[in-house]
């Protein structure tokens, strides 16, 4: 099983609420992602959890807020964001560890499309 | 600078032909992996294929095939028999060993690749 879930597929919200997107891999990864992806762009790394543990955050503004429950989990609270936060965001995992070789790739969730008003 | 550079924004390709996508790459680290992704307009990123920069073979998943040409630093992605369904944006990514434990991907800016009937 090489699927990583989303949750939801679509958010539309208001810059004063609050809401939450869920990741979800049941692969064993012990690397989880979250990535920012305007339209026609790469995918920009927002925060990288390895065992659980905050390991990147790229300078993300503090309305953005990760959590990881447990190994398989992985949340990205949100809370007065702007509407140049509307993006496609996605989660991914990878194994982790330090290696190169092959089948550290990172799989990648069908992401969220958040639209803030 | 690590970077990746994809300078075909777009493509176009016949259906059933062979058609390349060029990725280069500038990095000092003599040892880095090398990714390709495929993202249709749905938006997922779905991994397509992994060369490591000790790999002695090019590598080879099905259709994909990457022209690994370590001495120009290149790295491009063949697919042979274009199918309608390969229409997507295509990104290269390079992965650095210092980095490989936490998975800090660069990607390129991605091409678009449209199959013609």
């Amino acid at each position: 099983d090489t699927e990583v879930t989303q949750t939801p597929k679509h958010l539309v919200m208001g810059m004063t609420n609050k809401k939450s997107l869920k990741c979800e891999q049941h692969m064993g990864h012990r690397a989880m992602y979250w990535y920012k992806q305007k339209a026609k762009k790469p995918p920009e790394l927002m925060f990288v959890y390895s065992y659980e543990k905050l390991s990147i955050n790229e300078s993300v503004p503090s309305r953005f807020s990760p959590e990881c429950p447990n190994s398989s989990l992985l949340n990205l609270h949100l809370h007065a964001l702007q509407p140049e936060d509307s993006a496609l965001y996605l989660c991914a995992s990878s194994q982790g560890g330090n290696k190169l070789a092959g089948g550290n790739e990172q799989f990648f969730g069908p992401g969220t499309r958040l639209t803030v008003l | 600078a690590q970077k990746i550079t994809q300078t075909q924004p777009g493509m176009f390709v016949q259906e059933k032909e062979a058609v390349t996508l060029d990725c280069t790459y500038d990095t000092s680290d003599p040892s880095y992996g090398l990714f390709w992704y495929k993202q249709p307009s749905s938006g997922e990123m779905i991994f397509l294929i992994y060369q490591g920069s000790y790999d002695q073979q090019n590598a080879t998943e099905g259709r994909y095939s990457l022209n690994f040409q370590k001495a120009r630093k290149s790295a491009n992605l063949v697919i042979s028999a274009s199918q309608l369904g390969d229409s997507a944006m295509y990104f290269c990514a390079m992965i650095l060993r210092g980095s490989s434990n936490t998975g800090k991907l660069i990607f390129g800016q991605g091409t678009t690749l449209q199959v013609k009937p």
